[in-house]
Protein backbone atom coordinates (compact mmCIF):
# COMPACT_ATOMS: atom_id res chain seq x y z
CA UNK A 1 0.00 0.00 0.00
CA UNK A 2 1.61 3.46 -1.22
CA UNK A 3 2.41 5.80 1.80
CA UNK A 4 1.48 9.24 1.33
CA UNK A 5 3.16 12.75 3.12
CA UNK A 6 1.71 16.16 2.95
CA UNK A 7 1.66 18.66 4.84
CA UNK A 8 -0.13 18.81 8.41
CA UNK A 9 -1.88 22.20 8.17
CA UNK A 10 -1.31 25.55 5.52
CA UNK A 11 -2.86 28.58 5.99
CA UNK A 12 -3.99 31.15 3.31
CA UNK A 13 -6.28 33.96 2.64
CA UNK A 14 -9.67 34.52 0.43
CA UNK A 15 -8.86 34.95 -3.32
CA UNK A 16 -5.34 33.17 -3.16
CA UNK A 17 -4.75 29.96 -5.02
CA UNK A 18 -4.01 27.26 -2.63
CA UNK A 19 -1.75 24.45 -3.57
CA UNK A 20 -1.53 21.12 -1.52
CA UNK A 21 1.43 18.85 -2.46
CA UNK A 22 0.93 15.25 -1.20
CA UNK A 23 4.35 12.67 -1.86
CA UNK A 24 3.98 9.25 -2.33
CA UNK A 25 6.78 7.81 -3.48
CA UNK A 26 5.80 3.97 -3.58
CA UNK A 27 3.45 4.31 -5.69
CA UNK A 28 2.41 1.46 -7.71
CA UNK A 29 1.24 1.24 -11.64
CA UNK A 30 -2.40 0.67 -10.95
CA UNK A 31 -2.88 3.27 -8.39
CA UNK A 32 -4.48 6.31 -8.91
CA UNK A 33 -4.57 9.72 -6.49
CA UNK A 34 -7.67 10.83 -5.07
CA UNK A 35 -8.02 13.58 -2.83
CA UNK A 36 -10.96 14.73 -0.28
CA UNK A 37 -12.38 17.42 1.43
CA UNK A 38 -13.76 16.98 4.87
CA UNK A 39 -15.85 19.91 7.05
CA UNK A 40 -16.09 19.37 10.94
CA UNK A 41 -18.70 17.40 11.88
CA UNK A 42 -19.03 15.70 8.61
CA UNK A 43 -17.77 12.81 6.71
CA UNK A 44 -15.38 13.43 3.75
CA UNK A 45 -16.01 14.31 -0.21
CA UNK A 46 -14.80 13.15 -2.91
CA UNK A 47 -13.12 16.34 -4.34
CA UNK A 48 -11.17 14.77 -7.78
CA UNK A 49 -8.95 11.71 -8.83
CA UNK A 50 -6.23 11.49 -11.49
CA UNK A 51 -3.51 8.79 -12.70
CA UNK A 52 -1.22 11.10 -14.61
CA UNK A 53 -0.60 14.75 -16.02
CA UNK A 54 -3.19 16.77 -15.13
CA UNK A 55 -7.48 16.90 -14.02
CA UNK A 56 -9.66 19.83 -13.58
CA UNK A 57 -12.79 19.85 -12.64
CA UNK A 58 -15.19 22.88 -11.49
CA UNK A 59 -13.58 22.46 -7.76
CA UNK A 60 -10.33 21.78 -8.37
CA UNK A 61 -7.29 20.79 -10.44
CA UNK A 62 -4.83 18.31 -10.06
CA UNK A 63 -1.33 17.76 -10.77
CA UNK A 64 0.57 14.73 -11.13
CA UNK A 65 4.37 14.49 -12.50
CA UNK A 66 5.66 12.33 -14.77
CA UNK A 67 7.71 10.29 -12.41
CA UNK A 68 3.61 9.71 -10.20
CA UNK A 69 5.96 10.42 -6.93
CA UNK A 70 3.98 13.72 -5.91
CA UNK A 71 0.49 15.27 -6.59
CA UNK A 72 -0.70 18.57 -6.10
CA UNK A 73 -4.21 19.70 -5.21
CA UNK A 74 -4.41 22.97 -6.35
CA UNK A 75 -7.68 25.56 -5.25
CA UNK A 76 -7.93 28.25 -7.16
CA UNK A 77 -8.87 31.70 -5.38
CA UNK A 78 -10.33 30.18 -2.15
CA UNK A 79 -12.73 31.50 0.40
CA UNK A 80 -13.76 30.87 3.59
CA UNK A 81 -15.78 28.25 2.73
CA UNK A 82 -12.97 25.95 1.96
CA UNK A 83 -11.80 25.91 5.29
CA UNK A 84 -11.47 21.89 5.87
CA UNK A 85 -9.15 19.01 5.94
CA UNK A 86 -7.98 17.68 2.75
CA UNK A 87 -6.96 13.97 2.31
CA UNK A 88 -4.87 12.17 -0.27
CA UNK A 89 -5.27 9.02 -1.18
CA UNK A 90 -3.59 6.65 -3.14
CA UNK A 91 -4.60 2.78 -4.57
CA UNK A 92 -5.59 0.43 -7.12
CA UNK A 93 -9.40 1.72 -7.03
CA UNK A 94 -10.63 -0.52 -9.99
CA UNK A 95 -12.64 -3.00 -9.75
CA UNK A 96 -10.08 -5.64 -10.21
CA UNK A 97 -8.48 -4.18 -7.46
CA UNK A 98 -10.28 -5.75 -5.07
CA UNK A 99 -7.75 -5.84 -1.83
CA UNK A 100 -8.03 -2.08 -1.68
CA UNK A 101 -8.71 -0.22 1.45
CA UNK A 102 -9.41 3.50 1.30
CA UNK A 103 -7.22 4.72 4.26
CA UNK A 104 -6.79 8.38 5.16
CA UNK A 105 -3.95 9.73 6.92
CA UNK A 106 -4.09 12.98 9.14
CA UNK A 107 -4.41 15.24 5.86
CA UNK A 108 -4.02 18.57 5.70
CA UNK A 109 -6.19 21.25 7.72
CA UNK A 110 -6.04 24.23 5.44
CA UNK A 111 -7.52 27.95 7.20
CA UNK A 112 -8.35 30.47 4.94
CA UNK A 113 -8.44 33.79 6.54
CA UNK A 114 -10.39 36.83 5.67
CA UNK B 1 -25.92 13.85 -3.74
CA UNK B 2 -24.48 10.21 -2.25
CA UNK B 3 -27.28 8.02 -0.55
CA UNK B 4 -25.91 6.80 2.18
CA UNK B 5 -27.43 7.16 5.53
CA UNK B 6 -26.75 6.99 9.30
CA UNK B 7 -29.06 6.77 12.19
CA UNK B 8 -29.07 7.85 15.27
CA UNK B 9 -27.25 11.15 14.36
CA UNK B 10 -26.69 11.71 17.92
CA UNK B 11 -26.42 9.18 20.75
CA UNK B 12 -25.98 9.29 24.51
CA UNK B 13 -25.94 6.62 26.72
CA UNK B 14 -24.78 4.77 29.56
CA UNK B 15 -21.79 2.10 30.07
CA UNK B 16 -22.51 -1.32 29.53
CA UNK B 17 -25.63 -1.24 27.28
CA UNK B 18 -25.49 -2.85 24.17
CA UNK B 19 -25.87 -0.22 21.22
CA UNK B 20 -26.36 -0.75 17.01
CA UNK B 21 -25.50 1.76 14.54
CA UNK B 22 -27.41 1.89 11.75
CA UNK B 23 -26.10 2.42 8.00
CA UNK B 24 -27.98 2.57 4.71
CA UNK B 25 -27.22 2.79 1.32
CA UNK B 26 -29.72 2.58 -1.82
CA UNK B 27 -26.80 2.99 -4.62
CA UNK B 28 -26.16 -1.12 -5.12
CA UNK B 29 -22.13 -0.77 -3.78
CA UNK B 30 -20.86 -3.61 -2.77
CA UNK B 31 -17.77 -2.53 -0.64
CA UNK B 32 -18.62 -0.40 3.00
CA UNK B 33 -17.00 0.95 5.99
CA UNK B 34 -16.79 1.70 8.94
CA UNK B 35 -14.47 4.60 10.24
CA UNK B 36 -13.94 5.65 13.94
CA UNK B 37 -12.75 9.91 14.34
CA UNK B 38 -12.30 11.80 17.30
CA UNK B 39 -12.04 15.64 16.70
CA UNK B 40 -9.15 16.80 14.39
CA UNK B 41 -7.74 13.20 14.55
CA UNK B 42 -7.06 10.88 11.31
CA UNK B 43 -10.45 8.48 10.09
CA UNK B 44 -9.06 4.97 11.69
CA UNK B 45 -10.87 1.98 9.62
CA UNK B 46 -12.77 -0.41 12.06
CA UNK B 47 -14.79 -2.75 9.79
CA UNK B 48 -15.02 -3.38 5.81
CA UNK B 49 -17.20 -5.22 3.83
CA UNK B 50 -16.73 -6.19 0.10
CA UNK B 51 -20.20 -7.85 -0.22
CA UNK B 52 -23.15 -9.70 1.62
CA UNK B 53 -21.48 -12.44 4.26
CA UNK B 54 -18.14 -10.65 4.07
CA UNK B 55 -17.27 -8.80 6.86
CA UNK B 56 -13.33 -7.93 8.32
CA UNK B 57 -12.08 -6.17 10.37
CA UNK B 58 -9.63 -2.53 10.09
CA UNK B 59 -6.40 -1.25 10.99
CA UNK B 60 -7.82 0.20 14.21
CA UNK B 61 -8.29 -2.69 17.07
CA UNK B 62 -12.46 -2.87 17.96
CA UNK B 63 -14.94 -4.06 20.21
CA UNK B 64 -17.47 -3.74 17.55
CA UNK B 65 -18.67 -5.95 15.42
CA UNK B 66 -20.90 -5.37 12.21
CA UNK B 67 -23.22 -7.66 9.77
CA UNK B 68 -23.58 -7.73 6.17
CA UNK B 69 -26.92 -9.64 5.59
CA UNK B 70 -28.20 -7.54 2.97
CA UNK B 71 -26.48 -5.45 0.43
CA UNK B 72 -27.71 -1.92 1.40
CA UNK B 73 -27.66 -2.48 5.12
CA UNK B 74 -24.15 -2.87 7.37
CA UNK B 75 -25.02 -1.91 11.09
CA UNK B 76 -22.30 -1.78 13.52
CA UNK B 77 -22.99 -3.16 17.28
CA UNK B 78 -21.53 -2.54 20.71
CA UNK B 79 -22.05 -5.42 23.17
CA UNK B 80 -21.30 -2.82 25.91
CA UNK B 81 -20.32 0.39 25.55
CA UNK B 82 -17.12 2.33 27.32
CA UNK B 83 -16.18 5.57 27.90
CA UNK B 84 -13.42 4.96 25.65
CA UNK B 85 -16.24 4.36 22.62
CA UNK B 86 -17.17 8.10 23.00
CA UNK B 87 -16.33 9.35 19.20
CA UNK B 88 -17.20 9.46 15.82
CA UNK B 89 -18.32 6.81 13.28
CA UNK B 90 -18.84 7.21 9.73
CA UNK B 91 -20.07 4.86 7.44
CA UNK B 92 -19.29 4.93 3.64
CA UNK B 93 -20.02 2.59 0.52
CA UNK B 94 -17.72 2.47 -2.61
CA UNK B 95 -17.94 2.56 -6.20
CA UNK B 96 -15.40 1.50 -8.47
CA UNK B 97 -14.43 5.54 -8.38
CA UNK B 98 -14.56 6.94 -5.26
CA UNK B 99 -16.12 6.18 -1.32
CA UNK B 100 -19.31 8.24 -0.06
CA UNK B 101 -19.97 9.27 3.00
CA UNK B 102 -22.83 9.01 5.55
CA UNK B 103 -23.57 12.03 7.59
CA UNK B 104 -21.99 9.92 10.59
CA UNK B 105 -23.12 9.25 14.41
CA UNK B 106 -21.58 11.18 17.08
CA UNK B 107 -21.35 8.70 20.51
CA UNK B 108 -21.22 9.44 23.71
CA UNK B 109 -20.94 7.07 26.35
CA UNK B 110 -21.08 8.14 29.68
Amino acid sequence: LAKTTQPISMDSYEGQEVNITCSHNNIATNDYITWYQQFPSQGPRFIIQGYKTKVTNEVASLFIPADRKSSTLSLPRVSLSDTAVYYCLVGDIAPSGGSYIPTFGRGTSLIVHP
Amino acid sequence: EADIYQTPRYLVIGTGKKITLECSQTMGHDKMYWYQQDPGMELHLIHYSYGVNSTEKGDLSSESTVSRIRTEHFPLTLESARPSHTSQYLCASRDSYEQYFGPGTRLTVT
